[in-house]
């Protein structure tokens, strides 16, 4: 059981928006910044999205983020085929002192 | 790059040393973490070193178990397992720390089997 609740999947066609949520609690989220990692089949995670909603160099800015509360949510708009993949959202348990993961969430783009 | 290595068959019980290798950029001034992620399961992090060494963290399913170290004057990184279980098994990655859960650059990862 993972600290951190995403939904397990998301699916959506070309071209449009969808958003996969990131649920916590206010020792986690609600303190610290969140981040979200794009994992491509067989592939390492790579760094979406930091400080709840800036792109690393080269993240094109269809993928966003935001955070309210004790919750995040990762937006990705104009949707290609290679978007498909599985997403997590991390960041800093301040009680635990421990880093936490969502559970992942699979996006499949029909 | 981050290029870890150690990876391999191990029985229940027995230890593995785990290293992670940077090229193109000096180590010493990150804090680095070690991620698993069990064979079709999600991302657990395990572990977080300071830049210097001074000040480590665990996950409570490592904890006693597992140890991170570093030898900033070989740019390397270390993760030791021992007492390891089945479900151990699963890929290692190491990954430079941006900030306190957050993530920047991550190595391809070492796969751990843990088996009899």
């Amino acid at each position: 059981q993972s600290v951190l609740t995403q939904p397990p999947s998301v699916s959506a066609a070309p071209g449009q928006k969808v958003t996969i949520s990131c649920s916590g609690r206010s020792s986690n989220i609600g303190s610290n910044y969140v981040s979200w990692y794009q994992q491509l089949p067989g592939t390492a995670p790579k760094l979406l999205i930091y400080d709840n909603n800036k792109r690393p160099s080269g993240i094109p800015d269809r993928f966003s983020g935001s955070k309210s509360g004790t919750s995040a949510t990762l937006g990705i708009t104009g949707l290609q085929t290679g978007d498909g993949a599985d997403y997590y959202c991390g960041t800093w348990d301040s009680s635990l002192s421990a880093g936490v993961f969502g559970g992942g969430t699979k996006l499949t783009v029909l | 790059q981050l290029l870890e290595s150690g990876g391999g068959l191990v029985q229940p019980g027995g230890s593995l040393r785990l290293s992670c290798a940077a090229s193109g950029f000096t180590l010493s001034g990150y804090a680095m973490s070690w991620v698993r992620q069990a064979p079709g399961k999600g991302l657990e992090w395990l572990s977080h070193i300071t830049g210097s060494g001074g000040s480590t963290y665990y996950a409570d399913s490592v904890k006693g178990r597992f140890t991170i170290f570093r030898d900033n004057s070989k740019n390397t990184v270390y993760l030791q397992m021992n007492s390891l279980r089945v479900e151990d098994t699963a890929v290692y990655y190491c990954a430079k720390v941006f900030s306190l859960g957050t993530f920047d650059y991550w190595g391809q990862g070492t796969l751990v089997t843990v088996s009899s």
